[in-house]
């Protein structure tokens, strides 16, 4: 996981935005994806961008990709107390590498 | 379809032991993974198949073996259980390398 990075915590008041961020390593990455993991359970994909994209919407959320900076961003828009869980943002290119995850708080 | 599904659930395992943990997918799937998830490292590669017949060794893989001889099922065998193996362990299937992967509800290992 050390080809991409994240930061470990955030923390949001429910309806605020949350935007959680992720650098990546290598710039042949064909696609970019972010997984929500909630408790006890496996990822599941949330979205994901080519690597030819600079953004996507999807309802509520918004994928910024910066291939420049090879910097990631995943924007929620009003927050729910049911988004609160681990965040991962991950790379392809032979295979997919994730990084560590960031867990989401939101409070009430 | 039932997705990807692996047994057990649970695992308590004393220092030595050997055990396999199941995996199986019933999406057709080419691709198949196991992953390792610790706290502050996310998920690290154990092992990959891209087929029937044929796996390869991702970023962790010592202390463990695959094999697939279906296309339905990838079981990881720990021949030798040791402490540093206490984790929870993903298997995730897709119909290729570079595309979305399906991930299993884990299984929760500690080595004693």
């Amino acid at each position: 996981g050390e080809d991409v990075e994240q930061s470990l915590f955030l923390s949001v008041r429910e309806g605020d935005s949350s935007v959680i961020n992720c650098t990546y390593t290598d710039s042949s990455s064909t696609y970019l994806y972010w997984y929500k993991q909630e408790p006890g359970a496996g990822l599941q994909l949330l979205t994901y961008i080519f690597s030819n994209m600079d953004m996507k919407q999807d309802q509520r959320l918004t994928v910024l990709l910066n291939k420049k900076d090879k910097h990631l961003s995943l924007r929620i828009a009003d927050t729910q107390t049911g988004d609160s869980a681990i965040y991962f943002c991950a790379e392809s290119i032979t295979d997919m590498r994730f990084g560590a995850g960031t867990r989401l708080t939101v409070k009430p | 379809n039932a997705g990807v599904t692996q047994t057990p659930k649970f695992q308590v395992l004393k220092t030595g032991q050997s055990m396999t943990l199941q995996c199986a997918q019933d999406m057709n799937h080419e691709y198949m993974s196991w992953y390792r998830q610790d706290p502050g490292m996310g998920l690290r590669l154990i092992h990959y198949s891209v087929g029937a017949g044929i796996t390869d060794q991702g970023e962790v893989p010592n202390g463990y073996n695959v094999s697939r001889s279906t296309t339905e099922d990838f079981p990881l065998r720990l021949l030798s259980a040791a402490p540093s193996q206490t984790s929870v362990y993903f298997c995730a299937s897709s119909p290729g390398t570079v595309n979305e992967q399906f991930f299993g509800p884990g299984t929760r290992l500690t080595v004693l």
